[in-house]
């Protein structure tokens, strides 16, 4: 059973630091997704990892994949508050996706 | 604009009373699935499609059903709901191949009482 394990599942940032996300998972996958939700929304897709070594960058959020290691991270670069949010990973293995437990993000002054 | 859609976003039934959400994308979407979000059980997947009559289960199938008669549809049918079922329910869909990005529907928050 694939398992996906998201650390920290809460992270209280500063504006202006930086942070990491950790996604670790169990058995090998063909691919892996990031999403953030807000309160009461649905999820928005932020970054799709498609490979070994994938690096992906989109503002103050950069993602990465170590298939070897079976281990994703999502990197905040100088949080800013509207980056507060819950993210979640999730695995894709044959069309089943599995997600992690997300991780809640809020930022303060 | 290119969405998928889900109908109703909210419902309050009572138990076995049959119901179906339905989802509705206009991307010509190979893949689609339903997922449910529980409190401290986070997001699972119940039943997703790879094309049309092509469906498997998911992590959750217990208690539903589903049908791919056309690409764009994926209706979550609630044959016999039970008080378990009271969820948040999102339906996605994308193309088979490409950048494999997942759209998700907005939501429907289902309570059976």
């Amino acid at each position: 059973e694939l398992k996906v394990e998201q650390n920290p599942l809460f992270l209280s940032m500063q504006e202006g630091k930086n942070y990491t996300i950790y996604c670790n998972y169990s058995t090998t996958s063909d691919r892996l997704y990031w999403y953030r939700q807000d309160p009461g929304k649905s999820l928005e897709s932020l970054f799709v990892l498609l490979s070994n070594g994938a690096v992906k960058q989109e503002g103050r959020l950069m993602a990465s994949l170590d298939t070897k290691a079976r281990l994703s991270t999502l990197h905040i670069t100088a949080a800013v508050h509207d980056l507060s949010a819950t993210y979640f990973c999730a695995v894709d293995t044959v069309g089943i996706l599995t997600f992690g437990t997300g991780t809640r993000l809020q930022v303060t002054l | 604009e290119a969405q998928v859609t889900q109908n109703p976003r909210y419902l309050i039934t009572v138990t076995g009373k049959k119901l179906t959400v339905t989802c509705s994308q206009n991307m010509n979407h190979e893949y689609m699935s339903w997922y449910r979000q529980d409190p401290g059980l986070g997001l699972r997947q119940i039943y997703y499609s790879m094309n049309v009559e092509v469906t498997d289960k998911g992590d959750v199938p217990e208690g539903y059903k589903v049908s791919r008669k056309e690409k764009r549809n994926f209706p979550l049918i609630l044959e016999s709901p039970s008080p378990n079922q009271t969820s948040l329910y999102f339906c996605a869909s994308r193309r088979v191949g490409g950048t494999y990005e997942q759209y998700f529907g907005p939501g429907t928050r289902l309570t059976v009482t």
